[in-house]
């Protein structure tokens, strides 16, 4: 079965910096990797997909990349901003139609 | 915002009874999935329709059942409420059963008292 784990659970840093959040699954076979951010009691914002082909992807200050044979893929946030405080989720398209979700990681950016 | 949109945003319910959350998919999509978020924890599985069929089941009981419709619109429906089932109910769509973003709803929030 597919385990996600997410490193750190929580993460504060001051405002301007570069920060770089961990997701690592046990299951290589998969279809592609989403990262989602999600503010308290809300959904799910999709941030960035990568399909299992691809090795990274950029939007705006985001960027994330996939090693599949590893089983790793990491969220690097550039000059990150007090909006950025919320709860990142990564997610595994693999077998069963389903995503496998890690535990999140709880981002706080200070003022 | 995505196109999804989940109904009702809050629900309060009596452990027994029966609920039914609904869920429209964003406009040209044939895949609804579902999931449970219990506090601090990432989402879990529950099902997904496509095209109207269940194609998927996570580990849940049979007491949560669900429909999809020709719209593609879809119900979760939970019989014989526990506490447990207190969570944040997410439904999803996408484009296709897979290998496609996924866009996610605003939640409902289930209470089981």
């Amino acid at each position: 079965k597919q385990e996600v784990t997410q490193i750190p659970a929580a993460l504060s840093v001051p405002e301007g910096e570069n920060l770089v959040l961990n997701c690592s699954f046990t299951d290589s076979a998969i279809y592609n990797l989403q990262w989602f951010r999600q503010d308290p009691g809300k959904g799910l914002t999709s941030l960035l997909l990568i399909q299992s082909s691809q090795r990274e992807q950029t939007s705006g200050r985001l960027n994330a990349s996939l090693d599949k044979s590893s089983g790793r893929s990491t969220l690097y946030i550039a000059a990150s901003q007090p909006g950025d405080s919320a709860t990142y989720l990564c997610a595994v398209d693999g077998t069963g139609n389903q995503f496998y979700f890690g535990t999140g990681t709880s981002l706080t950016v200070i003022p | 915002e995505t196109g999804v949109t989940q109904s009702p945003t809050h629900l309060i319910k009596t452990r027994g009874q029966q609920v039914t959350l609904r869920c429209s998919s964003q406009s040209g999509h044939n895949t609804v999935s579902w999931y449970q978020q219990a506090l601090g924890q990432g989402p879990q599985f529950i099902f997904q329709y496509y095209r109207e069929e269940e194609n998927g089941r996570g580990n849940f009981p049979p007491r949560f059942s669900g429909l999809q419709f020709p719209n593609y619109s879809s119900e979760l429906n939970v019989n014989a409420l526990e506490l447990d089932d207190s969570a944040l109910y997410l439904c999803a769509s996408s484009l296709e059963q897979r290998n496609t973003e996924a866009f996610f709803g605003q939640g409902t929030r289930l209470t089981v008292v």
